[in-house]
């Protein structure tokens, strides 16, 4: 079955520390996004990739750094820079959004303490 | 700019209820509307989509009309059951672009 996995689903971090989420996708699909979603609020784009090798800055990167070496695999890795990075953390994917919109993973819940 | 503005909630109903949830949106050209869902702790499900005006889509009892002349996509669904509680998200996706516009989300709870 194909999907998009986010891991780990919940993690926590001391102030001060860089941590990795991980996406990953067999959907062959050639789009990928991070979106921060906080309580109560909507989703807020921190970067995407239209192919491999290549990313851009979504509304909210400041904090945030990206890779994409392969198709499969999205990483984002929140830094020490941002300031408030307690938050419910969203991947997803898409082949043609326009058309058939996004396949979204099952989110990283991530908190400082 | 694109644009998508969704009802506030919550909004709280009764099993079997009728429910409609707003969406209006603002765009160049013509853009693809869809509907989402999310549950608790969980991430976004689509739930119906609409790519062209006077498109109906329909999913699980769920309905949306893209109306270009009242720039509307508004989710209805005839009877609503407890299992439906969750967020509901409108988005729009223009073509030519890879990025999407989110509604805040609309949290919808139905009691039994």
């Amino acid at each position: 079955d194909g999907g998009i996995t986010q891991s780990p689903k919940y993690l926590f971090r001391k102030e001060g520390q860089n941590v990795t989420l991980s996406c990953e996708q067999n959907l062959n699909h050639d789009a990928m996004y991070w979106y921060r979603q906080d309580p109560g609020q909507g989703l807020r784009l921190i970067y995407y990739s239209q192919i491999v090798n290549d990313f851009q800055k979504g509304d909210i990167a400041e904090g945030y750094s990206v890779s994409r070496e392969k198709k499969e695999s999205f990483p984002l890795t929140v830094t020490s820079a941002q300031k408030n990075p307690t938050a419910f953390y969203l991947c997803a994917s898409s082949i043609d959004p326009t058309n058939y919109g996004y396949t979204f993973g099952s989110g990283t819940r991530l908190t400082v303490v | 700019g694109n644009s998508v503005t969704q009802m506030e909630g919550p909004v709280t109903l009764s099993e079997e209820a009728f429910l409609t949830i707003n969406c209006t949106y603002t765009a160049t050209g013509y853009p693809s509307l869809f509907w989402y869902v999310q549950y608790p702790g969980e991430g976004l499900q689509l739930l119906l989509k609409a790519t062209k005006a006077d498109d109906k889509g329909s999913n699980k009892g769920f309905e949306a009309t893209y109306r270009k002349e009242t720039t509307s996509f508004h989710l209805e669904k005839g009877s609503v059951q407890v299992s439906d509680s969750a967020v509901y998200f409108c988005a729009l996706g223009n073509s030519g672009t890879y990025k999407y516009i989110f509604g805040t989300g609309t949290r919808l709870k139905v009691l039994a």
